[in-house]
This record gives structure tokens, sequence and C-alpha cells, in this order.
């Protein structure tokens, strides 16, 4: 069974504070994993994506995230937010198995920026 | 410019009617997906399309049927509503189905089912 682990429903932090969202998952093959952010009424929008490699991957406006694999966690991180960052973040796996396109989701965090 | 347009925004049903929630992209864009969200529940896949074609089905219950007239849409119909089919429907697409393409998401369907 595949699953993608949030564990902080919600978490509140003031601007220019810095951030970890956690993300754990569990899945035996091969996998990439990602990163989304939904802001209130908005689709998802792509943050980052990592399949191998460095291991500390850059995204946008300034979030990052770092895979483990002895973990089995890609949390993403933030030095310093802005209110603007407030928002759902969902992080999501994708095996890479077949030709099927397909992203398992986490519950997702609710990231409140306070001013 | 949203690049994927999900039409109605909302949508409000009696149990028991059809629905067809449209999307359309403009990305040129190969592969189209639709996800559900549901309350407390996490973001699930439903249904992929690459060149108009069925390429994976993750949904039960055949009340849900995707239809695509041109490689730029993916309407999805639902019949028979239940209360349980509440939820945002979210469209999706990439360049093609390989693990390593980004999705990219349209703003969703609401859809309330009384």
């Amino acid at each position: 069974t595949q699953t993608v682990s949030q564990s902080d429903a919600h978490v509140t932090v003031f601007e220019g504070d810095s951030v970890e969202l956690r993300c754990n998952y569990s899945y035996g093959g091969s996998i990439y994993l990602s990163w989304y952010i939904q802001h209130h009424g908005r689709g998802l929008q792509f943050l980052l994506k990592y399949y191998s490699g460095n291991p500390v991957v850059q995204g946008v406006n300034g979030f990052e995230a770092e895979f483990s694999k002895s973990d089995s966690s890609f949390h993403l991180r933030k030095a310093s937010v802005h209110w603007s960052d407030s928002a759902v973040y969902f992080c999501a796996v994708s095996p890479i198995t077949g030709n099927t396109r397909k992203l398992i989701f986490g519950l997702g965090t609710t990231l409140q920026v306070q001013p | 410019d949203p690049k994927i347009i999900q039409k109605p925004k909302y949508l409000v049903a009696v149990t028991g009617s059809e629905k067809i929630l449209i999307c359309e992209q403009y990305l040129g864009h190969n592969a189209m997906y639709w996800y559900r969200q549901s309350a407390k529940k996490p973001l699930e896949f439903m249904f992929s399309y690459s060149y108009q074609k069925l390429m994976d089905n993750q949904t039960a219950s055949s009340r849900f049927q995707p239809q695509s007239s041109k490689k730029n849409h993916l309407d999805l119909q639902i019949t028979a509503l239940k209360p349980d089919d509440s939820a945002t429907y979210f469209c999706a697409s990439s360049q093609d189905t390989g693990s390593q393409n980004t999705l990219y998401f349209g703003a969703g369907t609401r859809l309330s089912v009384l």
C-alpha cells in the first residue's frame, strides 16, 4: 500500500519565521516526490519535485525540500515566510511504473502566516 | 490567464440527476486527468487520458464517465448523483503520462449533491 503522511494538519508561524512542513511516505519502488500549494479557492500549483541526484531541491518562491531515503521523508522548508505563503501544502508521491502518471497525495498541511 | 479552464466553478445538483463537468486545457499537453478532493480525504486520482485514450481508471463506479471530444478537452459525466459524490473535482494535464512530467491543475469544480 502506498501512503503519504503529512503529520501536521495546521502550522502557524509569523512572517519572517522559518518553517518546515513534514512529509513521510511509504512505497517500495522508485518514485517521484513533489510538493504542491493550494491557495484558497484555487487549483494546485506545482512547487518542486525530486527523483534522483542532490537530495535538496529548490522550488519556486524560496521553497526547498530535502529527500531522505533512510527516513522515507521529503520535508518542505522555507527560510523566511511571507503572508502570501498562507495556503494548503500537499506532498505527493508518483510511482514510476508503467506509463500511468498518477499522484498519491497526503492530506495536506495548512500553513497560516501571521503578520 | 488560467491555462486549464474548468466549468462551472460551483455546481449544485439533486440526488439522482446527471451533470457534466467541463475541462479544457491550453497548454498543448497530451495527457489529461481527473482528481477528486472530498472532505477529510486526500486528493484522489480518478482517470488518466493520453491522446484521448483512457490510460488508467481508478474509479470503481461506472457512474463516472470521462468524455474527450478533442485532445485538449476532458469532460466528466456523472450520472445518478449521490450525496457522497459531493466533492471538488480537479482536472489536470501534463505533457504526457511519463512519470517525470509535472501535473498542472485547474481551479476545480465544487459539486454539492443534495
